[in-house]
């Protein structure tokens, strides 16, 4: 049973450029949270969807955009990018059958993607 | 609002000594608290969770106790081992209002053989 999966592992971009992560839920799991890790630091929530809508949104800029497809499947895209943008992304996902956030569910998560931006 | 904070690192032990990491919460109404682990180079992994006052959580000899007294839930170990060191995260999720689970800054780990 393949668990949460992320692509791409590790990239490059330079100030102003646009980026598009993915991620995978692991099987039987509909809800998909991303974070943002930055070097030193715990993991801040940036945005969850359910149901292919956004259900909840962290302090980040609208810079930071996503999409859920009918399969679960989700894309976190960054805009004009910062250097500050540089850090480790996770994407995390949970099941209803489980509880997931407010009943005490666990999230999964994937390994990450890595960004540096120059 | 709601936060996490813990112990600073790195902490250093010598394989077979105990380990704590302090952890304490600020949050409404009664959240459901997790120890998460990091180990180079992965993505986070639940190590353990209490989702009441009073639960004790345990697993591979971790384990942690939600004292709704003292808002703590500190992180213990009888004996830790070179393959423990890891970065550690202590985690809330409130009850109500709201979907995503605050992380501390996270306790570096480093076990020495």
């Amino acid at each position: 049973d393949a668990g949460v999966t992320q692509s791409p592992t590790h990239l490059i971009k330079t100030r102003g450029q646009q980026v598009t992560l993915r991620c995978s839920p692991k099987s039987g799991h509909d809800t998909v949270s991303w974070y943002q890790q930055a070097l030193g630091q715990g993991p801040q929530f940036i945005f969850q969807y359910y149901e292919e809508e956004e259900r909840q949104r962290g302090n980040f800029p609208d810079r930071f955009s996503g999409h859920q497809f009918p399969n679960y499947s989700s894309e976190l895209n960054v805009n004009a990018l910062l250097l500050g943008d540089s850090a480790l992304y996770l994407c995390a996902s949970s099941s209803p059958l489980a509880g997931g956030p407010r009943s005490g569910g666990e999230l999964f998560f994937g390994e990450g993607s890595r960004l540096t931006v120059l | 609002g709601n936060s996490v904070t813990q112990m600073e690192g790195p902490v250093t032990l010598s394989e077979e000594a105990f380990l704590t990491i302090n952890c304490t919460y600020t949050a409404t109404g009664y959240p459901s608290l997790f120890w998460y682990v990091q180990y180079p180079g992965e993505g986070l992994q639940l190590l353990l969770k209490a989702t009441k006052a009073d639960d004790k959580g345990s697993n591979k000899g971790f384990e942690a106790t939600y004292r709704k007294e003292t808002t703590s839930f500190h992180l213990e170990k009888g004996s830790v081992q070179v393959s423990d060191s890891a970065v550690y995260f202590c985690a809330l999720s409130a009850a109500s209002g709201t979907y995503k689970y605050i992380f501390g800054t996270g306790t570096r780990l480093k076990v020495l053989a």
